[in-house]
């Protein structure tokens, strides 16, 4: 079974630092793009960053672009999204997800970790 | 980036009757590889999102026959043929022809 499991969330002041980490299991991490997407309350989701399996390439939406950065470690199967110069506007719910690679779709989700940035 | 609309944004639906969510795109979702990338995510109540539906009529394992996706080009529709009380949530639409991969507004599936 597939397990993706956030932590790392809280509340951070305006301009400061946060790291986000995703524990997966029940399938060869090493093979699979990993997401981040995250989800303002009440409102859409945005996909922010994604990272290849051997971690060779990333992309990032332009609004997280020079202050989030996403990486990985296969040995322990755990996804990373390092956050900084933290704004206000990136209070969310953040979402670990899995690519279905060749298919260019996110089929499974962590359940969240809540990131509330205060000013 | 590629804008996708989704209406209604609400729909009360009767239990048993159908309910159709359209979700159209501001540049044609044809890939260069003749494929066209288009989601359908539900989310219910206090949960993560579940896929349902992925390059455009492809259903998940698991997901029941009464979800079906169809379109092309710039407009999509997800259909449920009858709608039953654990169908209530959001619904998302999401395209992944274009980086960065976009999500509709979502539509609030209630029970009339």
């Amino acid at each position: 079974e597939v397990q993706l499991v956030e932590s790392g969330g809280g509340l951070v002041q305006r301009g400061g630092s946060l790291r986000l980490s995703c524990e997966a299991s029940g399938f060869t991490f090493r093979d699979y793009w990993m997401h981040w997407v995250r989800q303002v309350p009440g409102k859409g989701l945005e996909l922010v960053a994604r990272i290849r399996g051997d971690a060779r390439r990333t992309t990032y939406v332009d609004s997280v672009k020079d202050r989030f950065t996403i990486s990985r470690d296969n040995a322990r199967s755990t996804l990373y999204l390092q956050m900084s110069s933290l704004r206000a506007e990136d209070t969310a719910l953040y979402f670990c997800a899995r690519d279905h690679y060749g298919f260019n779709s996110v089929d499974y989700w962590g359940q969240g970790t809540q990131v509330t940035v205060s000013s | 980036d590629v804008v996708v609309t989704q209406s209604p944004l609400s729909l009360p639906v009767s239990l048993g009757q159908p309910a159709s969510i359209s979700c159209r795109s501001s540049q044609g979702l044809l890939h260069s590889d003749g494929n066209t990338y288009l989601t359908w995510y539900q989310q219910r109540p206090g949960q993560s999102p579940r896929r349902l539906i992925y390059k455009v009529s492809i259903r998940d394992s698991g997901v029941p026959d009464r979800f079906s996706g169809s379109g092309s080009g710039f407009d999509f529709t997800l259909k449920i043929s009858r709608v039953e009380a654990e169908d209530v949530g959001v619904y998302y639409c999401m395209q992944g022809t274009q980086w960065p991969w976009t999500f509709g507004q979502g539509t609030k599936v209630e029970i009339k």
